[in-house]
């Protein structure tokens, strides 16, 4: 498997252009998550899919953030008008629950995979 | 304060010294606890993972938990340059699968 794919690797953009951010996870993980990270604010959740249904998005900065999973094989990050404070790498990642042999682990933990990111540059 | 807090270095140590890596925690209803490297300009890779307290070891990374003192580590035998990236822990509780992570520390190993 060629792991987690992300596009554009690199993405330079002026300030109030709409942003598309594009991942492919490993083919039969269930989950796949956004990440943002920063110096400054380190690794931070943007929002979660479990089986294309988003779960949990207060991870995401404001309205012109959005994230999409029409299908179990694509998911799309929006930013749009973009601004020079997204500028960050953004991780998307894809897993699924590993009981392993975690001896008396009720649900199991999150084994995740992260892409290569895509590292954004707002001017 | 941070729900995980871990000291970003960088932590500068000699080829073949046994490294320490800590993080502390807040939130006594963590139950999973991991380690992600991350090299430079790369996604981080799950390194390591245990599930409560205890030890667990592969290879020459060795994980430790502590959960009465809230207290997680993961300690590097022989170290070498190729150890050199900045190590992330992550935890999560029993009922969801948001991972809280630490700010990572950045570890240099030098030759």
């Amino acid at each position: 498997d060629a792991g987690v794919i992300q596009s554009p690797r690199h993405e330079v953009t002026e300030m109030g252009q709409e942003v598309t951010l594009r991942c492919k996870p490993i083919s039969g993980h269930d989950y796949l998550f956004w990440y943002r990270q920063t110096m400054m604010r380190g690794l931070e959740l943007l929002i979660y899919f479990n089986n294309n249904v988003p779960i949990d998005d207060s991870g995401m900065p404001e309205d012109r953030f959005s994230a999409k999973m029409p299908n179990a094989s694509f998911s799309t990050l929006k930013i749009q008008p973009s601004e020079p404070r997204d500028s960050a790498v953004y991780f998307c990642a894809s897993g699924y629950r590993d009981r392993g042999s975690l001896l008396g682990a009720r649900r199991g933990y999150l084994k995740a995979f992260f892409g290569q990111g895509t590292r954004l540059t707002v001017v | 304060q941070k729900e995980v807090e871990q000291d970003p270095g960088p932590l500068s140590v000699p080829e073949g010294a046994i490294v320490s890596l800590n993080c502390t925690y807040s939130n006594s209803a963590f139950q999973y606890f991991m380690w992600y490297r991350q090299y430079s300009r790369k996604g981080p890779e799950l390194l390591m993972y245990t599930y409560s307290s205890g030890n667990k070891e592969d290879g020459r990374f060795t994980a430790q938990v502590d959960k009465s003192s809230k207290y997680i580590s993961l300690f590097i035998r022989d170290s070498q340059p190729s150890d050199s990236a900045t190590y992330l822990c992550a935890m999560s509780g029993d009922s969801n699968y948001q991972l809280i992570w630490g700010a990572g520390t950045k570890l240099i190993i030098k030759p």
